[in-house]
């Protein structure tokens, strides 16, 4: 069984630009949530989608968004560029509630 | 409030040395799960255990461990006669719905050196 994939794995932006991050779950997996390490702040929540809806949201800026589609795969989105913004973002699937989760490899976001 | 403390930063220990990671949680809930992740250098974090909060059983698996306790409100992760592959970052992570809808918060992270 495929893993969790996340594409690009690398990506480098500038201040005020926008970047989409894409994760394709594991097959069956109907959940898919989206976490942002650093080594400042550790790993904190973003959001978790389930069959294309938010059920829950980190304490984020809304210039962080995502979706899900009805393949499950799904999208994050950051806009107007921070140089915070810089991180390893990590997307999570799994079967459903609370169930473990499965990561993928990230994708290192620089922002200069 | 929904946290998770681990206190312990970095722990150093010199092969066959048994090693116990610390967490401690705390949820307003009376329904939660607890888990464990494992995250090697340069590698994506690999799920260990997942405990309900009805089942305070201990789990032994392999030269893995681990101790919950309700009433300490904690979830220890012991790994007996370590080896360098147990070499990583170890995440202690809580789920509930104390915030409206069940999301996951991890704590900040056990780094553990298990050198030759």
């Amino acid at each position: 069984k495929a893993g969790v994939t996340q594409t690009p794995r690398y990506l480098i932006k500038t201040r005020g630009q926008q970047v989409t991050l894409s994760c394709s779950p594991i097959s069956g997996h109907r959940s898919v949530s989206w976490y942002q390490q650093t080594p400042g702040q550790g790993l904190q929540f973003l959001f978790e989608y389930f069959s294309e809806t938010q059920r829950n949201k980190g304490n984020f800026p809304g210039r962080f968004s995502g979706r899900q589609f009805s393949n499950s795969r799904s999208e994050m989105n950051v806009s107007t560029l921070e140089l915070g913004d810089s991180a390893l973002y990590l997307c999570a699937s799994s079967p459903g509630l609370n169930q473990p989760q499965h990561f993928g490899d990230g994708t290192r976001l620089s922002i200069l | 409030a929904q946290k998770v403390t681990q206190a312990q930063t970095e722990i150093s220990v010199v092969e066959k040395e048994d090693v116990t990671l610390d967490c401690v949680y705390e949820t307003r809930d009376t329904t939660y799960y607890l888990f464990w992740y494992k995250q090697p250098p340069s590698r994506e974090l690999v799920f260990l255990i997942r405990r309900n909060s009805f089942d305070e059983q201990n789990e032994i698996s392999g030269r893995y461990s681990w101790n919950f306790q309700k009433s300490t409100s904690s979830f220890n992760f012991t790994i007996t006669a370590s080896q360098v592959v147990d070499s990583a970052v170890y995440f202690c992570a809580l789920s509930d719905s104390s915030t409206g809808g069940f999301k996951t918060i991890f704590g900040a992270g056990t780094r553990l050196f298990v050198k030759a």
